[in-house]
């Protein structure tokens, strides 16, 4: 079976400081990729989706980025964080061709202080 | 552009009562639906989704869910709630060919004993 795992679990870094979170999937090749981010009280936001190794579509403009070095290890960086990025940060999987039906990780609890 | 719509950000049920989840999509065509659940500091749980035929969809955890084209709405239902059902709850939408899931903003549930 399918799994996905994210780590760390829970982050607190100073703002102005680098993040990379990650996210990897196991019992599957080639899915698709997913990053989102939920504010408290605003739903999720999608941030970035990946079909395949280097290939990375951005939703929302922002100081973060993403990276897929391996066809099931998805990143999210950030050279400098700000307040604003505080937030719960989830990967999700989907089969190619199945975007519509995605699978989630735990998630990482990131606090910007 | 596609929009969900849950009208309650928190709703409160005594345990053993029944519940209905209220969600309205916007879009041209009928769009893949779904409803997922999250428990305080976890990742999203798929609950139950809808592509077509039978309007009437049963998932896990005893809940289901009906489609209505006219009223363009997919509200969750559960004949008998649990303490353990506490939870948010995100009703989300899918266009046919699209990459992504574009989601509600939740409605938190409460149970009280």
């Amino acid at each position: 079976s399918q799994t996905i795992h994210q780590w760390p679990a829970t982050l607190v870094q100073p703002v102005g400081s680098p993040l990379s979170l990650e996210c990897t999937v196991e019992g599957t090749s080639n899915p698709n990729l997913y990053w989102y981010r939920q504010a408290a009280g605003r739903g999720l936001q999608l941030l970035f989706y990946s079909v395949g190794i280097g290939q990375i579509s951005s939703e929302v403009p922002q100081n973060l980025s993403a990276s897929r070095p391996q066809d099931r290890q998805f990143i999210l960086s950030s050279k400098k964080l700000l307040l604003s990025d505080s937030g719960f940060y989830l990967c999700a999987w989907s089969v190619i061709g199945r975007a519509y039906e995605q699978y989630f990780g735990p998630g990482t609890r990131l606090t910007v202080t | 552009a596609q929009s969900v719509t849950q009208p309650d950000i928190h709703i409160t049920v005594s345990e053993g009562a029944s519940l209905e989840l209220r969600c309205n999509y916007s879009y041209g065509a009928t769009p893949y639906l779904f409803w997922y659940v999250q428990s305080p500091g976890q990742g999203l749980q798929l609950l139950l989704k809808y592509f077509s035929g039978d309007t009437l969809v049963q998932g896990i955890k005893g809940f289901e869910a009906e489609f209505k084209r006219s009223q363009s709405s997919f509200n969750l239902r559960k004949p008998s709630v649990h303490w353990s059902d506490a939870a948010e709850y995100f009703c989300a939408v899918a266009p046919l060919y699209g990459n992504k899931l574009v989601f509600g903003a939740g409605t938190i549930l409460r149970v009280k004993s």
